[in-house]
């Protein structure tokens, strides 16, 4: 099956300016998640969709990240205005739900964007 | 609250020894714990995962890991390094009812030298 599909896979922007993230999940996978992953450290989730809705959006800094998922498939992750510390690699993910376990749920990884502002 | 520590951001072994990455986890309910390997330039891949049913987990690659409650660990291994196997290992944990919310370390580089 296809993977977890991501663009760009780079994007170098200055600050204040804005910029979008696209992910297409597997398909059928009705759960998405969107980490962001800072040099030297694991990821840090930001934001969990199940089909349209998001069911956890706790660690997403909502004063300039968005994001949506129209049609409970692909998403958008969106930075305005980008501030330094913002510099990341942005990492898409989806799985299936095959239970409350979360082990049987194994998530998926996309390439991700790697994201520089300048 | 749950979360994970990785004890080294670097190990460095040669081709043909044992690994060991080293992984300790706090979680208030029972665990689910994950290895994920990152290569460069590509996405993170499960390497095993322990669900309570057998606590030696097998993955991929030859790679296995033994969850120790009474340590709280959950160490990977793998007798014989490959050069194939340098990238970045991560822990991670979470648990039922956590809407499968995962929680990573930091994540540790391993280099394999001829």
């Amino acid at each position: 099956e296809a993977g977890v599909a991501q663009s760009p896979r780079y994007k170098i922007i200055e600050k204040r300016q804005s910029v979008a993230f696209w992910c297409n999940p597997i398909s059928g996978h009705a759960t998405l998640y969107w980490y962001q992953q800072i040099l030297g450290q694991g990821p840090k989730l930001l934001i969990q969709f199940q089909n349209n809705g998001v069911v956890d959006d706790s660690q997403l800094p909502k004063d300039r990240f968005s994001a949506e998922r129209l049609k409970g498939v692909d998403s958008t992750l969106k930075i305005q205005p980008a501030k330094l510390e913002d510099s990341a690699v942005y990492l898409c993910a989806s799985s299936s739900f095959r239970g409350r376990l979360a082990a049987y749920n194994e998530q998926f990884f996309g390439p991700g964007t790697r994201l520089t502002v300048l | 609250a749950q979360s994970v520590t990785q004890l080294d951001s670097h190990v460095s072994v040669s081709e043909g020894t044992p690994v060991l990455l080293r992984c300790n986890y706090s979680s208030s309910y029972s665990p689910s714990l994950f290895w994920y390997v990152q290569h460069p330039n590509k996405g993170l891949q499960l390497l095993l995962k322990y669900t309570s049913a057998a606590t030696l987990v097998k993955g991929i690659n030859g790679f296995e890991a033994e969850f120790k409650k009474s340590e709280t660990s959950f160490h990977l291994t793998k007798p014989s390094a490959h050069m194939s196997d340098a990238a970045e290992y991560f822990c991670v944990v979470t648990f039922t009812g956590g809407g499968n919310k995962l929680t990573f370390g930091t994540g540790t580089q391993l280099k394999v030298e001829l």
